[in-house]
């Protein structure tokens, strides 16, 4: 079945431990972006990748690391998290990045 | 960055009534794409539009590309309880390197009433 899986679904966490959501693709898809959701502000791009070792900054970056070192995966890396980003995160992905993407089904991240 | 105001906010409407919505941005986007999310889950696309002008319908779905490129609409004809959910417009636009990630707008909640 073709989808963007996310890992973990939930996750609390303490101010200032490092933490990686993972997200992987089957569908060999080149564009592939996180964003996250707040309630009010709708869905915002932190980061997103045009292919392998191609990134580039979305509108809310900042606090956030990616990397794309292979085609099936971006992992989002929270270095130092605080507690404004305790947020609904979507890593998505698409074939061309004209064509509409796909999105996760979420990750759920409680800094406290 | 770029924002798209999404109206209306939320909608409350009896079962079999038609809906629409509508997106509109002070730049100029390349596509055009409306989303449904669900409780729980991810954004679905609907529908994608490419050319100013275009006309593209889903089952009851029907989306269209303004002709300034600067908005969009979504209606959904004799609405049933399925349809209940979070619609999201999306742009995107293309720069030198390829295509941009995308803007959403805030989004509009469906409600339908028994």
């Amino acid at each position: 079945e073709a989808q963007v899986t996310q890992n973990p679904r939930y996750l609390i966490t303490v101010t200032g431990k490092k933490l990686t959501v993972t997200c992987s693709q089957n569908m060999n898809h080149e564009y592939m972006s996180w964003y996250r959701q707040d309630p009010g502000l709708g869905l915002r791009q932190i980061y997103y990748s045009m292919n392998v070792e191609v990134t580039d900054k979305g509108d809310v970056p900042e606090g956030y690391k990616v990397s794309r070192k292979e085609k099936r995966n971006f992992p989002l890396i929270l270095e130092s998290p605080s507690p404004n980003q305790t947020s609904l995160y979507f890593c998505a992905s698409s074939l061309a990045g004209y064509y509409g993407y796909t999105f996760g089904s979420g990750t759920r991240l409680t800094v406290v | 960055g770029q924002q798209l105001n999404q109206s209306p906010q939320s909608m409350f409407i009896q079962e079999g009534e038609d809906v629409s919505m509508n997106c509109t941005s002070s730049s100029i986007f390349n596509t055009w794409l409306w989303y449904k999310q669900e409780p729980g889950e991810g954004p679905v696309l609907l529908i994608a539009l490419y050319k100013a002008g275009e006309l593209t319908s889903n089952g009851r779905l029907t989306a269209q590309f303004g002709i300034t490129r600067k908005d969009s609409f979504l209606n959904i004809s004799a609405s049933i309880p399925s349809d209940v959910g979070i619609y999201f417009c999306a742009g995107q636009t293309y720069s030198g390197g390829g295509a941009d990630g995308l803007t959403f707008g805030k989004g509009t909640h469906l409600i339908i009433q028994p």
